[in-house]
């Protein structure tokens, strides 16, 4: 069956470190990925769109890799900040529709 | 205004009422989706429309209906709410499919 895996234990963090969410799926060839940010009673927010052709994908502090042999997109938060604490959505071009994993909470301790 | 808006923000609904929620958006774009949220589930397609007057069935559609008449505006419409109708109910838009989404600020709606 086709799945998309995000690790449901938050993510706990100091300010200033990096925050690096996976992403992996089972049984989907997307040509792409994207990954969103959801604050707690709002809607998901995009963030970051990535390419089967890419590897890596930059905005700002932010971070995307996309690795279609190991079935992963890691999402990485450089010098992370208390504000950057959010759930983080990924989400693949599956069955001709957009798929999302269930997300994974990120805390940046001060 | 700028975006997608969604009404009501939130509802309490009797089971076996009819309800709708709306959806509007100012963006022009072609593409138009409905999600519900649950808690453990994430975010799960209900119902799509590629463009106005066309409308598809997603990974949840039983229970629910839509319209597409014109661009703009994509209703849900819950013919006969039902407990496990209970959910956070999100609307998004792209301008082609496939695109990123732009997601409105959701409905809270519980079923009793």
């Amino acid at each position: 069956s086709q799945k998309i895996e995000q690790n449901s234990e938050a993510l706990n963090i100091q300010e200033g470190k990096t925050a690096t969410l996976t992403c992996n799926y089972t049984n989907y060839s997307p040509a792409y990925l994207q990954w969103y940010r959801q604050d707690p009673g709002r809607g998901p927010v995009f963030l970051l769109l990535i390419r089967e052709n890419e590897k890596e994908k930059r905005k700002e502090r932010l971070k995307v890799t996309f690795d279609t042999t190991l079935k992963q997109s890691l999402f990485h938060i450089t010098a992370s900040q208390p504000a950057d604490s959010a759930t983080y959505l990924c989400a693949l071009d599956g069955n001709n529709r957009l798929a999302f994993g269930k997300g994974n909470q990120v805390v940046v301790i001060p | 205004i700028a975006g997608i808006t969604q009404a009501p923000t939130s509802q309490i609904l009797a089971a076996g009422r009819r309800m709708t929620l709306r959806c509007t958006q100012d963006m022009r774009h072609n593409a138009m989706y409905w999600y519900r949220q649950d808690l453990g589930l994430g975010l799960r397609l209900i119902h799509y429309s590629n463009t106005a007057g066309t409308t598809g069935k997603g990974e949840v559609p039983d229970g629910y209906s839509v319209s597409r008449a014109n661009t703009d505006d994509f209703p849900l419409t819950l013919a006969s709410a039902v407990p496990s109708q209970t959910s956070v109910y999100f609307c998004a838009s792209s301008d082609r499919d496939y695109n990123e989404q732009f997601f409105g600020p959701g409905t809270r709606l519980t079923v009793l």
